[in-house]
């Protein structure tokens, strides 16, 4: 079946280093695919959606590709802020809403 | 910008007891959902619910239910809490669809003791 794969479980950074969270999904169409971030006592909120159509979504300071190849859209970011701190979940997307898979989330703590 | 309110925040109770949670979304999405959020912070979806369709995960226990009142409202009914029911609820909406973004609420927050 559908699945998306985030094995980091929890990265702890210090600020101004660089981020990389690595996501993989397995499907047979393309998908819609998202990066939510939720800070702490919040519901997630989106921070990237990225289509067939657009390849790259990039937003306060974050990246992600949408790599069909190799069916990964890992999310990066080039320095890093204590205020980054949070969960971030790779969301696989489709038509059926019932269908939205998520991650299992990266924890990231960003030490000052 | 709030969006999608939940309330309350927080609720403790005790096994058996009945519960209602409520949400109600300003953004005029016509679907909204429920989702279960663990102590690990894993995500399921419960119920995904618009003006036509109620679709139920066929692994929430039955004791479980959704009531909406228009396509602004959904809220969700604990019948008889077990301990294995606490967890954040969150509340969410969008577009028909799921290549739309989903909009949350901040969550209501279950403990059973």
């Amino acid at each position: 079946g559908d699945s998306v794969t985030q094995m980091q479980g929890q990265v702890t950074l210090s600020e101004d280093d660089f981020l990389f969270i690595n996501c993989t999904y397995s499907t047979t169409w393309y998908p819609t695919l998202f990066w939510y971030v939720q800070y702490p006592g919040e519901g997630p909120q989106l921070l990237l959606k990225v289509t067939t159509a657009n390849n790259k979504g990039i937003s306060r300071g974050f990246e992600a590709t949408y790599d069909k190849g190799t069916t990964s859209f890992h999310l990066q970011k080039a320095s890093v802020q204590e205020s980054d701190s949070a969960v971030y979940y790779c969301v696989l997307g489709d038509t059926n809403a019932y269908k939205v898979i998520f991650g299992k989330g990266t924890h990231l703590h960003v030490l000052p | 910008e709030t969006a999608v309110f939940q309330t309350p925040n927080y609720h403790v109770t005790q096994v058996g007891n009945e519960v209602s949670f409520n949400c109600k979304q300003t953004l005029g999405h016509d679907t909204m959902y429920w989702y279960k959020q663990d102590s690990k912070k894993l995500l399921k979806i419960m119920f995904s619910y618009n003006n036509k369709q109620l679709i139920v995960n066929e692994t929430v226990p039955r004791r479980f239910s959704p009531q909406s009142s228009d396509k602004a409202h959904l809220n969700l009914r604990i019948k008889s809490v077990e301990p294995e029911d606490s967890a954040v609820y969150l509340c969410a909406s969008s577009r028909l669809g799921g290549q739309n973004t989903l909009y949350f609420g901040a969550g209501t927050r279950l403990s059973v003791l």
